[in-house]
Parts: C-alpha cells; structure tokens; sequence
C-alpha cells in the first residue's frame, strides 16, 4: 500500500495564479482531510470530507475550496493565491467514527511558495 | 471551544536519558481521545500513542509512555531511553465526537525534541 500520497511535493506560484493539490488514499478511509502546517502554529484544519461528495469547513478555510468526487481523492484547490497561503500542507485520512482507532494518517506533505 | 497547548516550543535530553513531553487541554466533554504524533526531519507525521479518555491506565507503547490526568486536563508524554531517531517535533492531538454530529481533531502547536549523543 502507498498510504497516503500528495502530489506536487513542491510548487512556487505567483500571487493571483491558481492552483490544486491532490491527494490520494488507498487505504478505503472514509475521512479525509487538508491542514496547513506554519512554523509555530501547529496544524490547522483547513476542510475536511467525512465521506464521498461530502465537504466541511475547518478552522481556516478561508481561499481555499476542496472536493471530494472520488472516495480515495481529496482536492484542495487555492483560486487566487496570495503570499499569506506560503505554506506546508498536508493530507491525512482515517477510518470513519466507530471503526478503528481514530488515528490519522498523514501524507508526506506540499511545500508551497507564494511569491 | 477545546484548545490543545503545549508550553514547550523546544526541548533536549541526553542519549539513553528520560524526558517528558506535557499537553494541557480544554475541554467540557466527557468523552474523546488524546494522541501523541511524531514528525521526524523527513516530515511524514506518524502516530506515537493514543489513550481513551474513558480509560483511566495510561497507554503505553515500548519506551513511549503517557501520563494522563483528566481532571487536570493534562497529557503528557514520556520517552524512555532516549535513542537518536526520536529527535523529531511531536505534536498533542485531541479528538471527540458527539451525537449531533460535532467532529473536532485539534492539534497543538507541537515541541521540538532534539537528543544528543
């Protein structure tokens, strides 16, 4: 199994360009998920999708739209980028409520540049 | 709102040595789920150890082990042995679900551990 996988690993755009990440999961999760990743903020969800065709919002969505059309791929899609979306991100997946263990698993991560 | 704090934004600790990692956390459920993840230098998060809230024995995993107090609110994490691949930034998770449907995954802001040889 590869896990969880994103695609770009890196990507350098310019303020006002468009731009989407995918990920991918093989593990039949039924819960995706996007945070971003800033030096001494943690992790901070960004959307998240508890099933096929179903998006919510997390704690900081705001520039970013996400779909779910397939239930092993999750899209976040950034429609104007600003320097203030600079940024590592990540996906991760985990089992739906009432199975397993609820621990998530994380992709290798997107390093983002937004000039 | 559940908050999820962890007061050390970096910490050391000698080869072979014992350190301990603390988590602090709000919350007004009762019911939910507390995790420790690594994420080495190479950037892929994995998960170290979990402890269900409802379970009052500490969770332990090989030389990782966690000390949980509820009524503290705090959830820290203890690293035995101390081995070079540990050096890694971890990061307190919190997890609860109610019936109407509310899901929160909240992690902090994580502390950087680096051990030396």
């Amino acid at each position: 199994n590869a896990g969880v996988t994103q695609t770009p690993k890196f990507r350098v755009l310019k303020t006002g360009q468009s731009m989407t990440l995918l990920c991918a999961q093989d593990m039949n999760h039924e819960y995706m998920y996007w945070y971003r990743q800033d030096p001494g903020m943690g992790l901070r969800l960004i959307h998240y999708s508890v099933g096929e065709g179903t998006t919510a919002k997390g704690e900081v969505p705001d520039g970013y739209n996400v779909s779910r059309l397939k239930k092993q791929n999750f899209l976040l899609g950034l429609e104007s980028a600003a320097p203030s979306q600079t940024s590592v991100y990540f996906c991760a997946s985990s089992y739906a409520l009432g199975l397993g263990t609820y621990e998530q698993y994380f992709g290798p991560g997107t390093r983002l540049t937004v000039t | 709102a559940q908050t999820v704090t962890q007061s050390q934004p970096e910490m050391s600790v000698q080869e072979a040595e014992t350190v301990t990692l603390s988590c602090t956390y709000d919350t007004s459920e009762n019911n939910y789920y507390l995790f420790w993840y690594k994420q080495p230098p190479s950037r892929q998060m994995i998960l170290v150890i979990r402890q269900e809230a409802y379970k009052q024995q500490n969770a332990t995993e090989n030389r990782f082990s966690v000390n949980f107090q509820k009524a503290a609110k705090s959830f820290s994490l203890k690293i035995s042995d101390s081995q070079l691949g540990d050096t890694a930034m971890y990061f307190c998770a919190f997890m609860s679900f109610t019936t109407s449907g509310t899901y929160k995954y909240i992690f902090g802001t994580g502390t950087r551990l680096k051990v030396l040889a």
